[in-house]
């Protein structure tokens, strides 16, 4: 069965450019997460959406980030004016349900797109 | 600040020796909690959880102890393989609010098993 995917794996961009990131999760998943992770750090949660709407994006760190899930699937993470300090490895997440602590329903994590802003 | 903390970036453990890895948290709404492991290149994988009502769970090789008082965790892989070399990391959530929804992440331990 097929996991969750990121497209692109890579992407260098240039400070102040706008970029996107996509994710498409596990089939049937209603729950989806992005995660950034810098250098040397773990994974940080930026927001999560159930179904097409964002039900916490208290992580997001500033308005030059936003994301959609439009059809309650496939989700787009979008940064507006990147900056150097943007640079990392963003990471989605599907669940089958959406509460950490629920029976058999951890996270699936894509194998990330690492942005690099030069 | 941190909330969850894995004070050994690194470990080196034998082939077929027990690898300890540790996991401290500081906040006391963390309920379920869980270890994740990963590759170069790789997202994380998870790989073991345990409900704060519990202090022990085991799946095969891999056990993890919960110790509410001292807001501690470890997890033990025995025997350790080769394959195992990865980085681990320790995870937390909340059991209800908006923590629920969120896991967070230490920042990982490097595991190296030698042949």
């Amino acid at each position: 069965g097929a996991g969750v995917s990121q497209t692109p794996s890579n992407k260098v961009t240039e400070k102040g450019k706008y970029v996107e990131l996509r994710c498409d999760p596990i089939s049937g998943h209603t729950a989806l997460y992005w995660y950034r992770q810098s250098l040397g750090q773990g994974p940080e949660f930026l927001i999560y959406f159930q179904g097409t709407g964002a039900a916490d994006d208290s992580g997001l760190p500033n308005d030059r980030f936003f994301a959609v899930r439009p059809e309650g699937s496939v989700s787009t993470l979008k940064i507006q004016r990147t900056e150097r300090g943007d640079s990392a490895v963003y990471l989605c997440a599907s669940s089958l349900k959406p509460r950490m602590s629920s029976y058999n329903s951890p996270l699936h994590f894509g194998n990330g797109t690492r942005l690099t802003v030069t | 600040d941190q909330q969850v903390k894995q004070n050994s970036p690194s470990l080196s453990v034998q082939e077929g020796r027990i690898s300890i890895l540790n996991c401290d948290y500081t906040n006391s709404m963390f309920d379920y909690f869980l270890w994740y492991k990963k590759y170069p290149a790789e997202g994380p994988t998870f790989l073991i959880s345990i409900s704060s009502i519990k202090d022990k769970n085991e799946d095969g090789r891999f056990t993890v102890f919960l110790n509410k008082s001292a807001k501690h965790l470890s997890l033990h892989i025995v025997p350790s393989q080769p394959g195992d070399s990865a980085v681990y990391f320790c995870a937390a959530s909340e059991a209800s609010g908006a923590g629920s929804y969120q896991l967070t992440f230490g920042k990982g331990t490097k595991l190296s098993v030698i042949p």
